[in-house]
């Protein structure tokens, strides 16, 4: 069965520090990964996907198929990546989600 | 380009009663998608249409809720009758067809709180 975990529910950095929001996932087949935000207000949207390689926002995440992980790494925080973040996976037509890490950067 | 839109944005409504959610998926997406995310919990997926047929239900809690895309074009979500656990956020997502993985788009969500 797929599953997504995110352990932290809730993070919190100091503005300018590094931030590591955690996501560890368990799929049989090839896994397809992404990281999806939702800011105050706003809707779910595609943050980045593990096979474009491309970084947004300053964010970045690496496939790591050995610890079944797929981390989201920002090495300066700023005020305004404080958001819900979803690692989710796909399969098909159907992602899975993990239950949200809440992140809160502090001025 | 619109994207996905939802209606209504927030419901609260009795133990019993009924509620109907609607979506409007992008314009020329034939994928169409609810899940939901009960407090505390991770985001579920519901069903998916591929343009009106249901491609996939397996994620329906229970026969109190009915989902239908009747032409292909905008889709309902009908909790018939409500419970408390229905409380939470209902999203509708679509995407284009044909493609493995491919990004979906999620509208805004309603919100369902059941008193």
């Amino acid at each position: 069965a797929q599953r997504v975990t995110q352990p932290e529910k809730l993070l919190s950095v100091f503005k300018g520090a590094p931030v590591e929001l955690k996501c560890n996932y368990s799929y049989s087949g090839s896994p397809e990964l992404f990281w999806y935000v939702q800011y105050s207000r706003q809707r779910l949207q595609l943050l980045l996907r593990h096979i474009s390689r491309e970084s947004i926002k300053g964010f970045t995440a690496d496939l790591n198929k050995g610890e079944t992980s797929f981390h989201l790494k920002k090495p300066f925080a700023q005020e305004e990546d404080s958001a819900m973040y979803y690692c989710a996976l796909s399969r098909g037509n159907q992602f899975y989600f993990g239950t949200g890490t809440s992140l809160t950067v502090i001025p | 380009e619109a994207g996905v839109t939802q209606f209504p944005s927030h419901s609260v409504i009795e133990k019993g009663q009924t509620v109907t959610l609607r979506c409007d998926p992008i314009s020329g997406h034939d994928n169409l998608y609810w899940y939901r995310r009960v407090m505390g919990k991770e985001i579920k997926f519901l069903l998916h249409f591929v343009k009106e047929s249901k491609q996939d239900e397996s994620g329906m809690p229970n026969n109190r809720f009915l989902a239908e895309r009747t032409g292909g074009t905008y889709s309902t979500l009908k909790v018939q009758p409500a419970e408390l656990e229905d409380s939470g956020v209902y999203f509708c997502a679509s995407s284009q067809a044909g493609y493995s993985g491919n990004t979906i788009y999620f509208g805004e969500g309603s919100w369902l709180t059941v008193v």
